[in-house]
């Protein structure tokens, strides 16, 4: 069965800390892994990974990929109030039934007070 | 504004009744998917229609039904839901052919199955 698992589930930091979040994953014939950010509404994308060791950066969010070890971090410097969300990962495999097979995690919270 | 829309954005139903969500994508995109999101789960595929075919249902009881008339809008036919149904349903849209895989989210529909 298709598992990602998502590290620490909450966090909290003050305004200007760096963070990362982790996620590992074990899906059938991985594709490749995704970052969403939610808040109060629906998740928003934030990256998509399918190669090992290419770092992709978004302002002061980054994330990177190790298929070798089947996991992912995203990095957060600079932290400010508006990034307090849940941030969910995602891996897509595919399970055969189609190439649709996409797996979340739960979730870490993020809290950044001022 | 993802270019997703849904409606309604909040819905209560009893059991009994029989209700649809609605789904639409302005985005050119040709898959469409419904997720349930349920609190303190991870988010949960449901259906995946690509081309306006379904090409992948989550084991998901068939008091959930889903039709996709054309490939800007999709539907979630509800029927005699019980009470743990209640949940925020999610619809997304991808661009499947292009390789990318970055799905867009709506903003959701709250459901309160009393």
């Amino acid at each position: 069965e298709d598992k990602v698992v998502q590290s620490p589930l909450s966090l909290v930091v003050h305004e200007g800390d760096t963070v990362t979040l982790n996620c590992s994953y074990e899906v059938t014939n991985f594709r490749s892994l995704l970052w969403y950010k939610q808040e109060k509404k629906a998740p928003t994308f934030l990256f998509m990974l399918t190669s090992s060791g290419i770092e992709k950066k978004s302002g002061r969010l980054s994330s990177i990929l190790d298929k070798k070890e089947l996991f992912s971090i995203l990095n957060i410097t600079a932290t400010q109030t508006g990034d307090s969300a849940i941030y969910l990962c995602a891996a897509r495999g595919d399970s055969g039934a189609g190439s649709y097979q996409l797996t979340f995690g739960k979730g870490t919270k993020l809290s950044v007070i001022p | 504004e993802t270019g997703v829309t849904q409606t309604p954005r909040h819905l209560v139903m009893g059991m009994t009744n029989k209700k649809s969500l609605k789904c639409e994508q302005h985005l050119g995109h040709n898959a469409m998917y419904w997720y349930k999101q349920s609190a303190k789960k991870p988010l949960e595929l449901m259906f995946v229609y690509s081309l306006e075919e379904r090409v992948e249902n989550n084991s998901v009881p068939s008091r959930f039904s889903p039709e996709c008339p054309n490939s800007s809008h999709l539907f979630l036919h509800l029927h005699t839901l019980q009470p743990e149904d209640s949940a925020l349903y999610l619809c997304a849209s991808s661009q499947e052919a292009s390789g990318s895989y970055e799905q867009y989210f709506g903003p959701g529909t709250r459901l309160t199955v009393t």
